[in-house]
Order: C-alpha cells, then sequence, then structure tokens
C-alpha cells in the first residue's frame, strides 16, 4: 500500500526540541522530494519545508529558517523533520507530504499527491 | 512571494448545486496551480494538479481552469461528500524554492 505515516510529535515546553519522522512504503522513495506541512488549529496550511529525493537540496519557510532542518535517509524510505528553539506558534498538525515526482533528483514538483494522516506537536509550559 | 487569495471564504449550496471556487495570485503563476480539499481531522487530497489536469481517482465532476493569476475549481454537480475545506497552492522558484496556499474556502450545505 502506498502512504506515509508520521510519528514523533507530542507536547513540548517553549525552547525544547521534538524529531518528526515519516516512513514511506509502495513506492520508489528515492525518486520523490518530501515535504513537511504544518497546520495550525482552526487555520490553514502552511508549507514548512522541503528536501529533493536526493538530499542535496533543502529549503525552508522563513518562520522556521535557523530553527528546523529536514532531512532523509533513502536506505530507510524516511524524511525527517528536526524541531529546535520551539515556539508556541509552532503548535500545529504536521503532515508529510511526497510531490508528484515529474521532475529529476534535484528538484521539486508543483504538487504533493500524497499525504500522511499527521502528527500534532503542541508547545506549551 | 506569491501570495494566493481564494473566495468567496464561505459557499452554501444544496445538493445537486454547481459549485465555483476561485483563487487569485498576486503575479503570473502560469499554470502552477494545485488544489486540495480537505475535510475535518483527514490529510488534505490532491484534487487538480497544473490547474486543470484531475489526479489519479478523482472524480469527473471536478474541474480546474484558469491561467497567469485567475483560476477556478468547478464542481459540476455536488454531492454529500464535497462539502469541505478547499486550498490551492502553488510553487514558486523565488528563490529558493517555496510552496504557498491560499487561505482556504470552506464548502458547506445550505
Amino acid at each position: 500500500e502506498v502512504q506515509l505515516l508520521e510519528s514523533g510529535g507530542g507536547l513540548v515546553q517553549p525552547g525544547g526540541s521534538l524529531r518528526l519522522s515519516c516512513v514511506a512504503s509502495g513506492f520508489s522513495f528515492t525518486g520523490y522530494a518530501m515535504s513537511w506541512v504544518r497546520q495550525a488549529p482552526g487555520t490553514g496550511l502552511e508549507w514548512v519545508s522541503g528536501i529533493s529525493g536526493s538530499g542535496v537540496s533543502s529549503f525552508y519557510a522563513d518562520s522556521v529558517k535557523g530553527r528546523f532542518t529536514i532531512s532523509r535517509d533513502n536506505f530507510k524510505d524516511t524524511v525527517y523533520l528536526q524541531m529546535n528553539s520551539l515556539r508556541a506558534e509552532d503548535t500545529a498538525v504536521y503532515f508529510c507530504a511526497k510531490d508528484l515526482g515529474r521532475r529529476d533528483a534535484y528538484s521539486f514538483d508543483d504538487a504533493f499527491d500524497l499525504w500522511g494522516q499527521g502528527t500534532m506537536v503542541t508547545v506549551s509550559s | 512571494e506569491i501570495v494566493l487569495t481564494q473566495s468567496p471564504a464561505t459557499l452554501s449550496l444544496s445538493p445537486g448545486e454547481r459549485a465555483t471556487l476561485s483563487c487569485r495570485a498576486s503575479q503570473s503563476i502560469s499554470t502552477s496551480l494545485a488544489w486540495y480539499q480537505q475535510k475535518p481531522g483527514q490529510a488534505p487530497r490532491l484534487l487538480i494538479f497544473d490547474a486543470s489536469n484531475r489526479a489519479t481517482g478523482i472524480p469527473a465532476r471536478f474541474s480546474g481552469s484558469g491561467s497567469g493569476t485567475d483560476f477556478t475549481l468547478t464542481i459540476s454537480s455536488l454531492e454529500p461528500e464535497d462539502f469541505a475545506l478547499y486550498y490551492c497552492q502553488q510553487r514558486s522558484d523565488w528563490p529558493p524554492p517555496m510552496f504557498t496556499f491560499g487561505q482556504g474556502t470552506k464548502l458547506e450545505i445550505k
């Protein structure tokens, strides 16, 4: 079955850290760029970070630059999001998403055709 | 940064009616626009990519159109399961590459 399964969410104090994981199955993971997208309670979608299929290229939204790090292990079919210096405004459901995969291993496609079920991150004292 | 503005914020219609949702980009994005549907407690689902191409498994009642700055998602005859939130999204090679979403349109039962 083609799917993405996130884990690692939870309750953390402001200034703390968490690492999210997303395990892929049912497709050739190396061929696709992956992203993390978050949704704060009752609000819309915000792209957080993306990494190319090769892992060479990665990019971040300004809101998390310098605090979050995306990485991937193509042997384990897993993408990670290391979140440091967490703030209350980082509270959200975090989804991992697979891109359409029509580009090469260093590029990003225009849309996301597979999403995980999400993992909740709550930053609160 | 390209901003996507969706309208209306809420659309109240009845099953069987036609729904027209709008997404406007702050600058031209050619046809690099996608549409997603999201139901409560669920992940978004890709409906349309490249402005007008239906994703795998999406019913033919969903169609997308537009180019440049103005885009439309049309649902030709609403089914009960279509009442949900809808988001448009685009990718830009600013640099660096980044993705932005519209604020969403809630399609509710009248």
